[in-house]
């Protein structure tokens, strides 16, 4: 079965804090995808990266880095942390050809 | 831009009932189709992809249809149990896009 696993289930951070999220799948994927959920407004892609060091803008980049220096691990970077970035963050990854998604279990951050 | 629409947004059966679960779309340029189940607070997990070529894929109780050209997928479950209850997701990939496009969901609520 594939395996994604993401670093931590609940985070609180303070505003102006710099915050990682760490995703690693075991599943030789190609692709990996980081979201956010928020209620009324559904899931909505911050980054996605199709190959090692490679990376593309979603539908809402802003305020969100990446990076991905080994196959298996897709990071997203908070620079600074602020309130409107509380939220589920979802990473998912996929195969190239096949482009199932399988996702981690979620990480549930709260900014004060 | 591809738009997903599921509808009805909630749904409330009593055991032993079938489930029909309805899922649109407006671009039918699509390379495939993924029904998701989300438990609250949980990620999602995926249940059935279908590729643009085929009509149906099934999985136990589970049965997904897909109409490129009307641009509608039916997830349809046999039996409901108690333990369906969550939030059921479709989400479409377009041919020329890595990205998913997520429907809002069909929240199910089964009762015992």
């Amino acid at each position: 079965d594939v395996k994604v696993t993401q670093s931590s289930r609940y985070l609180v951070k303070r505003t102006g804090e710099k915050v990682f999220l760490e995703c690693v799948q075991d599943m030789d994927h190609e692709n990996m995808f980081w979201y956010r959920q928020d209620p009324g407004l559904g899931l909505r892609l911050i980054y996605f990266s199709y190959d090692v060091k490679m990376k593309e803008k979603g539908d809402i980049p802003e305020g969100y880095s990446v990076s991905r220096e080994k196959k298996e691990r897709f990071s997203l970077i908070l620079e600074s942390a602020s309130t409107n970035q509380t939220s589920m963050y979802l990473c998912a990854s996929s195969i190239r050809g096949l482009y199932e998604q399988f996702f981690g279990p979620g990480t549930r951050l709260t900014v004060l | 831009k591809q738009e997903v629409t599921q509808i009805p947004a909630a749904l409330s059966v009593p055991e032993g009932e079938n489930l029909v679960l309805n899922c649109s779309f407006t671009d039918s340029a699509i390379y495939n189709l993924q029904w998701f189940r989300q438990d609250p607070g949980k990620g999602l997990t995926s249940l059935l992809l279908i590729q643009s070529s085929q009509r149906e894929q099934t999985s136990g109780r589970l049965n997904a249809s897909l109409d490129k050209s009307s641009g509608r997928s039916t997830l349809y479950i046999a039996a409901s149990q108690p333990g369906d209850s969550a939030t059921y997701l479709c989400a479409v990939k377009r041919s020329n896009d890595y990205k998913l496009s997520f429907g809002a969901g069909t929240t199910v609520t089964v009762r015992a």
